[in-house]
């Protein structure tokens, strides 16, 4: 059963500390993508690949918050330095090639910064 | 904007009872919805998706329906289970050669046993 893996799946980290969160999009699909999850924005779209270039990045404030693509079975976001703003649940999905298919989503990476 | 459903409501149900999820689009553009569970801890799910060139389309249990007249998406959930308890996005898909999708907020569906 292929899926989206995420790690670490919780964080707590202090202000000011580095975040670095990992997807493993499933084996085959080419596009990922980063969303951040929280009460008040719902699903915000961060950052968008396809076959590991960036596409869309337009909803990542680019001051702090990076993302690559390492190789096509890793996708990294990191957060330098991280405020008690960044708290929320970050979620990879990556999408297969051809077209516009649906997006599956790994179990997220849940981060409190203090 | 961009916007999908911008409200978040809650839809209590009997366990048997169907359940309809309704979701307002404002984009005329978007050629292409989804609609996804999220339970309490993890991701979205999808569920079943539909593109414009239809008006209905069926899966196990569920049925979306799409009113392109009124922008307006609706999940049906037959026989509503316990198990269905969870929030619903739509998301909507302007054909603009990326894979951009654009979510509402939600609705959450409470069914009681």
């Amino acid at each position: 059963d292929a899926r989206v893996t995420q790690t670490p799946r919780h964080k707590v980290t202090e202000m000011g500390q580095e975040v670095t969160m990992r997807c493993q999009p499933i084996l085959g699909h080419n596009t990922v993508f980063w969303y951040r999850q929280t009460m008040m924005q719902g699903l915000e779209l961060l950052a968008y690949f396809r076959n590991r270039a960036p596409l869309d990045d337009s909803g990542m404030p680019k001051d702090r918050f990076s993302a690559e693509m390492p190789d096509a079975t890793l996708a990294t976001l990191k957060i330098q330095p991280s405020e008690p703003r960044d708290s929320a649940v970050y979620f990879c999905a990556s999408g297969p090639p051809g077209g516009r298919e649906t997006q599956y989503f790994g179990p997220g990476t849940r981060l409190l910064v203090l | 904007g961009e916007s999908v459903g911008l409200h978040l409501p809650t839809l209590s149900v009997q366990e048997g009872d169907n359940s309809i999820i309704n979701c307002a689009y404002s984009n005329s553009a978007s050629d292409y919805f989804i609609w996804y569970k999220q339970e309490s801890g993890k991701g979205p799910q999808f569920i079943i998706d539909i593109r414009s060139n239809m008006d209905k389309r069926q899966g196990q249990r569920v049925t979306v329906l799409l009113n392109k007249t009124v922008k307006h998406l609706s999940l049906q959930i037959a026989a509503t289970q316990p198990g269905d308890s969870a929030v619903y996005f739509c998301a909507e898909n302007i054909n603009t050669g990326f894979q951009k999708l654009v979510f509402g907020t939600g609705t959450r569906l409470l069914v009681s046993p």
